[in-house]
């Protein structure tokens, strides 16, 4: 699977928007990129994912570049609950089946008050 | 609509016995995915049932094993344990097919003495 490359941690103000990047170089056509988040001692939560338009659900957005080698995760709002590991994670698929997710390092990031 | 619950939370074993986890997966889907996660290896795949198969499998000694029954209900045996075992053991449920998203349990916390 395509490696993925995020900054080890980010601040941001309650209320403001977070902008998670993740250079994604290496990815292929058939690889999608995912979003999870791990908030301290609890399992990882899926975010969202896509392959190369832009997604959009309750929780954030998904922007992927055209040539999909990086993408950026927003959370529009940010709240001091999003405090929290963030996953960014490239994943094949072959023969009708995704390949299990490789997490990396990830980002945490701080929401201040 | 239930989440995926793994049983038990925290365990304590001694080097050399054997722990076997449970993972009981939403409703409705097939597939399981177990994952360690240890402070210095982050987190790690482990294996992935689909359908009561081994689908995929990660970079572990055949110590750890896993099976699933026909009712998508997983367990994870580690055997001879040892110390560098402890670590929270994380179970991730899905549909098993398209783009799927995994939803993970809480995790169970071994630590092994």
């Amino acid at each position: 699977d395509a490696k993925t490359t995020q900054p080890p941690s980010m601040d941001c103000a309650e209320g403001r928007a977070a902008n998670l990047p993740c250079n994604h170089s290496t990815i292929s056509g058939n690889e999608y990129v995912y979003w999870y988040r791990q908030i301290h001692s609890q399992g990882p939560q899926y975010i969202i994912h896509g392959l190369k338009n832009n997604e959009t659900n309750e929780m954030a957005s998904l922007i992927i570049t055209e040539d999909r080698k990086s993408s950026t995760l927003i959370l529009p709002h940010a709240t001091l609950r999003d405090t929290a590991v963030y996953y960014c994670i490239v994943r094949v698929w072959f023969m009708g089946s995704a390949r299990q997710l490789t997490f990396g390092s990830g980002t945490q990031l701080t929401v201040l008050p | 609509k239930a989440g995926v619950t793994q049983t038990p939370r925290y365990l304590i074993k001694t080097r050399g016995q054997q722990v076997t986890l449970s993972c009981s997966p939403i409703s409705g889907h097939r597939s399981v995915s177990w994952y360690q996660q240890t402070p210095g290896q982050g987190l790690q795949f482990l294996f992935e049932y689909f359908s009561e198969t081994q689908r995929n499998k990660g970079n572990f000694p055949g110590r750890f094993s896993g099976r699933q029954f026909s009712n998508s209900r997983s367990e994870m045996n580690v055997s001879t344990l040892e110390l560098g075992d402890s670590a929270l053991y994380l179970c991730a449920s899905s549909t098993g097919q398209g783009s799927y998203g995994y939803t993970f349990g809480s995790g169970t916390r071994l630590t092994v003495v």
